[in-house]
């Protein structure tokens, strides 16, 4: 069972455009919220996070914000870049216990020149 | 510093064989962790370690043993492998341990697996 739900699939933009992934979660002890970037052939890469504080956190073009109460959080790419082209995992992390991952299904960008 | 290291990048194995994943890290994190990454599918914990002598079992951990014998080691074991573990696998790590931690896991570049 997903406990962290991510949309789209897929999503093809055009350079300069914004790109939008969205996740929602149930688990209200989720406690950190980050972003991974993975290329093809490479490991996730950490992006940019948000705790559930602050409604939204901004990272040069990347900007995650956050719905406490829908418990939903999405990323914004703003000015989208054929290099940002990648799959993007949105993830959960626990208030208590181990410093787990939970991850969503993922997103694959393609940013068309 | 090499990072987080894992040997081998591809591996192929015949039903019923067992390996041993390798994955080191150079950062002394005390926290290390074992994911599978499928399609559609995310990546899904398999066993995880908070420290050296330590481990507990993940969202998806049959099939798999792990120990933690030093804190720059966190082998993953297939006693017996199955085409279900056709998989890419990943390790991570991060300074902290406990829950709701800020620091950043690193990945390390994946272990592709086939299981025939």
């Amino acid at each position: 069972q997903q406990q962290v739900k991510q949309s789209p699939q897929s999503l093809i933009v055009q350079k300069g455009g914004i790109s939008i992934i969205n996740c929602a979660y149930e688990n209200t002890a989720f406690d950190y919220f980050p972003w991974y970037q993975q290329f093809p052939g490479k490991g996730p890469a950490l992006l940019i996070a948000i705790r559930p504080d602050v409604s939204e956190k901004k990272e040069g073009r990347f900007t995650i914000s956050f719905n406490k109460s829908a418990k939903q959080f999405s990323l914004h790419i703003m000015d989208s870049q054929p290099g940002d082209s990648a799959t993007y995992f949105c993830a959960a992390v626990p208030q208590t216990g181990a410093n787990n991952l939970f991850f969503g299904t993922g997103t694959r960008l393609t940013v068309i020149p | 510093n090499a990072g987080v290291t894992q040997t081998p990048k591809f591996q192929v194995l015949k039903t019923g064989q067992s390996m041993t994943l390798q994955c080191a890290q150079d950062m002394n994190h005390e926290y290390m962790s074992w994911y599978r990454q499928d399609p559609g599918m995310g990546l899904r914990l398999i066993h995880y370690s908070v420290g050296a002598g330590i481990t507990d079992q993940g969202e998806v951990p049959n099939g798999y043993n792990v120990s933690r014998s030093t804190t720059e080691d966190f082998p993953l074991r297939l006693l017996s492998a199955a085409p279900s573990q056709t998989s890419v696998y990943f390790c991570a790590s991060s300074y902290s341990s406990s829950g709701g931690a800020t620091e950043t896991q690193y990945f390390g570049p994946g272990t592709r697996l086939l299981v025939l």
